[in-house]
C-alpha cells in the first residue's frame, strides 16, 4: 500500500516564476491538505481540498492556488514567486476531511532564487 | 501564526533517558496531536488526545492534557538514537457549531538522542 507520494523532490526556481508541486493521497484517502514549513518552523496550514474543491484556506495570498482531481490526487500552484516562498511544501491525505491522523508525505523542497 | 509553542525548543540526552516535551496552545480544543518529523522529511502521525481525556499511552510514549492549563506534555521513555527528530504538537480547535476546523502547528521541539 503506497503511502502519499509528492513530486518533484527538489525544484529551484527563480523569483517572478510559476511552479506547479504534485501530491497523490495514500489509497482510500479523499482528502489532500497542503502546508508551508519554513526552515525551523512548524508547517503552516495552506488549504484543503475535498471533492475537488477547496474547502478550508489558512492566511495565504491568492498567489497560492490548487486543484483536485477526481482520483483525489493534487496539485499545489504559486504563482509570482518571491525569495520568501523558499520552503518545505508538504502534502497530507486524510479521510472525510478530517484532520485527524494526517498521512504526511515527503515533501518538495522549493528554493527561489 | 503558531497556535501552539513546544517548550524546550531543543533536547539532548542520552539514549535510555527519558525525553519530556511540553506544548501550550491558546484556544478550547477538539483534540491535539502529536506528530514527528525526521530531518526536514514528511511528518508522521504519532498519538491524538481528545479534550476529555487526561491521558494516553502508545508503546514508550505517553501524552498528558491538561486543558486548564492549555497545556500537553509528551513523554518518550527509554530513548533510543533513532528517537532523534523534530517533535510537534498539532491542535484541531472546538467549534461550538461543530462542523470543520483546520489543524495549527507549534514550533517543535528538536530531540537529539546521543548513542
Amino acid at each position: 500500500d503506497a503511502g502519499v507520494t509528492q513530486s518533484p523532490t527538489h525544484l529551484i526556481k527563480t523569483r517572478g516564476q510559476q511552479v506547479t508541486l504534485r501530491c497523490s493521497p495514500k489509497s482510500g484517502h479523499d482528502t489532500v491538505s497542503w502546508y508551508q514549513q519554513a526552515l525551523g518552523q512548524g508547517p503552516q496550514f495552506i488549504f484543503q481540498y475535498y471533492e475537488e474543491e477547496e474547502r478550508q484556506r489558512g492566511n495565504f495570498p491568492d498567489r497560492f492556488s490548487g486543484h483536485q482531481f477526481p482520483n483525489y490526487s493534487s496539485e499545489l500552484n504559486v504563482n509570482a514567486l518571491l525569495l520568501g516562498d523558499s520552503a518545505l511544501y508538504l502534502c497530507a491525505s486524510s479521510r472525510d476531511r478530517s484532520y485527524n491522523e494526517q498521512f504526511f508525505g515527503p515533501g518538495t523542497r522549493l528554493t527561489v532564487l | 501564526s503558531q497556535q501552539g509553542e513546544e517548550d524546550p525548543q531543543a533536547l539532548s540526552i542520552q539514549e535510555g533517558e527519558n525525553a519530556t516535551m511540553n506544548c501550550s496552545y491558546k484556544t478550547s480544543i477538539n483534540n491535539l496531536q502529536w506528530y514527528r518529523q525526521n530531518s526536514g522529511r514528511g511528518l508522521v502521525h504519532l498519538i491524538l488526545i481528545r479534550s476529555n481525556e487526561r491521558e494516553k499511552h502508545s508503546g514508550r510514549l505517553r501524552v498528558t492534557l491538561d486543558t486548564s492549563k492549555k497545556s500537553s506534555s509528551l513523554l518518550i521513555t527509554a530513548s533510543r538514537a533513532a528517537d532523534t527528530a523534530s517533535y510537534f504538537c498539532a491542535t484541531v480547535p472546538f467549534l461550538n457549531s461543530g462542523g470543520y476546523q483546520k489543524v495549527t502547528f507549534g514550533t517543535g521541539t528538536k530531540l537529539q538522542v546521543i548513542p
